[in-house]
């Protein structure tokens, strides 16, 4: 069935890197993204990569996508206290309806 | 810059009220969505549309309907509101194949 799975929770030092991992299942899927969202707030697009790519970069963001394992991750190099942040990962499905399906979210605390 | 604009970030209703909720894109999207959100359950699927007077059912879609008279606007409507319903809903739109933008999210509280 479709799922999108990540873990819940990771605490990084400001400066550090943080490296965020999410699992999909569907093969098929033609983009995988990752969203952020701030408290109260809507889901604001990071950066996507098509399936056909291993890596893309933008900035402090470098997103990992090993097709074999369906194992897609973000790493925000020298993280700040403003990522502080829940982050999605998401998929969209190989058929026409254009879905995505989102994890549960991955929530990101940076300490001073 | 891209825009979705849902038209209220807070709402209370009451038991059996009917809802309406607004959503409006400005980038000629084909597709729209509505989510909500809860602690927990994540991102759950309501209602799609695909294009005009085009609607398909998500994950949870009772309770709820939806219309699509134009483009640019999507609507989400509780027939009767109850307190299960009180959530965070989440508008997105997005091109065929495209990622999707959302809107900054209604807060309802259904009392």
């Amino acid at each position: 069935g479709e799922d999108v799975e990540q873990s819940l929770f990771l605490s990084v030092r400001e400066g550090d890197s943080s490296v965020i991992n999410c699992t999909y299942t569907d093969s098929s899927s033609t983009y995988l993204y990752w969203y952020k969202q701030e408290p109260g707030a809507g889901l604001q697009l990071l950066t996507y990569i098509f399936s056909n790519m291993d890596m893309k970069q933008d900035q402090r963001l470098t997103v990992l996508l090993n097709k074999k394992d369906k194992h897609l991750s973000l790493r925000i190099a020298d993280t700040q206290t403003g990522d502080s942040a829940i982050y999605f990962c998401a998929e969209s499905m190989g058929d026409s309806s254009y879905k995505l399906i989102f994890g549960s979210g991955t929530r990101l605390l940076v300490r001073p | 810059d891209v825009k979705v604009t849902q038209s209220s970030r807070y709402l209370v209703k009451r038991t059996g009220e009917k809802v309406f909720l607004e959503c409006v894109q400005d980038m000629d999207h084909e597709n729209m969505f509505w989510y909500r959100q809860d602690p927990g359950l994540g991102l759950r699927l309501i209602y799609f549309s695909y294009d005009v007077k085009m609607k398909e059912k998500g994950d949870i879609p009772e309770g709820y309907s939806v219309s699509r008279e134009k483009k640019e606007r999507f609507s989400l409507i509780l027939e009767s509101a109850s307190t299960n319903q009180t959530s965070m809903y989440l508008c997105a739109s997005s091109s065929t194949q495209g990622a999707a933008f959302f809107g900054q999210g209604t807060r309802l509280t259904v009392v």
